[in-house]
């Protein structure tokens, strides 16, 4: 059964400096999503992306952070500048087109900013 | 108010219990309602995925959407310690691609 994969499963870095968090979606899929869950806390919905494009985001997702989808199979979220508040889980999603398809999610990346 | 409110519990059942898990929102234009299981330190895992009102089935899981009250349920019955994990309720609208998650409730099954 396909899946959302993401790497590295861990990352651990220390404040200020910059992450890249990988993601490969399912492959048909056309719309991806980065969350954050903060440990203890709710899943926190980041950005959307379709058609190579930002399509929503949230008030977290401000100028430390970018999406891109650089070939035809990854879509990565780089965090500049990290932050001691920027340790979390990130999760990463993905869903094909169409109101009634819901999303996947990969396993996640564990971030810790020291 | 938040766009979906659900009871963090946690909550602690016996083996063999049926557990009721609820979520409610305030957004009358959500129209589709997911569950989501997740083990510590994993990725949420897709359960069941309604559209609109009514009830859907599936194994031991149902899931129940009342549009009117606002108000949905994930029921699971002949628990086992196997379904201990924290569910997290979903939802979104028809127009834009955000979908909005409740806090998750932590759930125990006591063998």
């Amino acid at each position: 059964e396909p899946e959302v994969t993401q790497t590295p499963s861990h990352q651990v870095t220390q404040m200020g400096q910059e992450v890249i968090l990988r993601c490969v979606p399912i492959s048909n899929h056309l719309y991806f999503y980065w969350y954050r869950q903060i440990l203890g806390q709710k899943v926190e919905f980041l950005v959307s992306f379709y058609n190579n494009e930002i399509s929503e985001k949230s008030e977290i997702f401000d100028d430390q952070f970018s999406v891109e989808r650089p070939d035809g199979s990854n879509f990565t979220l780089k965090i500049r500048s990290t932050k001691l508040e920027d340790s979390a889980m990130y999760f990463c999603a993905s869903r094909t087109s169409g109101l009634q398809e819901t999303q996947y999610f990969g396993p996640g990346t564990r971030l810790l900013v020291l | 108010q938040k766009e979906v409110e659900q009871d963090p519990g946690p909550l602690s059942v016996p083996e063999g219990a049926i557990v009721s898990l609820n979520c409610t929102y305030s957004n009358s234009a959500f129209q589709y309602f997911m569950w989501y299981r997740q083990y510590s330190r994993k990725g949420p895992e897709l359960l069941m995925y309604t559209y609109s009102s009514g009830n859907k089935e599936d194994g031991r899981f149902t899931a129940q959407v009342d549009k009117s009250s606002k108000y949905i349920s994930l029921f699971i019955r002949d628990s086992q310690p196997s379904d201990s994990a924290t569910y997290l309720c979903a939802m979104r609208g028809t127009a834009g691609n955000q979908f909005y998650f409740g806090t998750g409730t932590s759930l125990t099954v006591i063998p």
